[in-house]
């Protein structure tokens, strides 16, 4: 597609399960990111990936939290033993190299109960 | 702590006014700096970029200046429109282990009245 695609755009799990998310960057972007937004909030950032490197995990909030970016394209968020704390919108975002502008997805709207 | 802040968290203007919504930034390494534009329930759309070479960028109706001295960023709005009404990001580059990443200030909600 023309823009970063993520999914799904709304998820509702249970506390204690686990979660996955998907980001689809924009094609030929070496980088990408992911963040969180909870809500009236600013964006939190959470990993970057930048080309063959090691990724920067420095922003995920604990063990819980990890991702994945396989081919250097697609991306895989997951969130494994949910709390409600997790709740909010993740945010993915790409760019064609690691000087460039941003662009972002609607996001996935992630909700515990 | 966050390396990127914004002054004000709200800002009200009518509607035809120009709009300043500034930014200060901690890192002086940082070479290249963003806005962002949030409406509700969309994910932020890039409005403009400088890098650190520049200290003035103009696009259609938006300028951003960028005040090395002081670490300081703004956005400049004219003739502010109700479509303008948002919530502004600016961002920061910042090096890291992988390369560079994109942090992010809290942002500033701007209101636009008719």
């Amino acid at each position: 597609g023309a823009g970063v695609s993520q999914s799904p755009s709304n998820k509702v799990t249970e506390k204690g399960k686990d979660v996955e998310l998907r980001c689809d960057p924009i094609s030929g972007h070496t980088a990408l990111y992911w963040y969180r937004q909870s809500l009236g909030q600013g964006l939190e950032f959470l990993i970057y990936f930048q080309g063959n490197s090691a990724p920067d995990k420095s922003g995920l909030p604990s063990d819980r939290f990890s991702a994945e970016r396989t081919g250097g394209s697609v991306s895989t968020l997951t969130i494994q033993r949910t709390q409600q704390e997790d709740s909010a919108v993740y945010l993915c975002a790409s760019s064609f190299n690691e000087r460039g502008s941003a662009f972002f997805g609607q996001g996935t709207r992630l909700t515990v109960v | 702590g966050e390396s990127v802040g914004l002054h004000l968290p709200t800002l009200s203007v009518q509607e035809g006014d120009n709009s300043i919504i500034n930014c200060a930034y901690s890192n002086s390494a940082s070479d290249y700096f963003i806005w962002y534009k949030q409406e509700s329930g969309k994910g932020p759309q890039f409005i403009i970029d400088i890098r650190s070479n520049m200290d003035k960028r103009q696009g259609q109706r938006v300028t951003v200046l960028l005040n090395k001295t002081v670490k300081h960023l703004s956005l400049q709005i004219a003739a502010t429109q109700p479509g303008d009404s948002a919530v502004y990001f600016c961002a920061e580059n910042i090096g890291t282990q992988a390369g560079t990443a994109l942090i992010f200030g809290k942002g500033t909600t701007l209101s636009v009245s008719s």
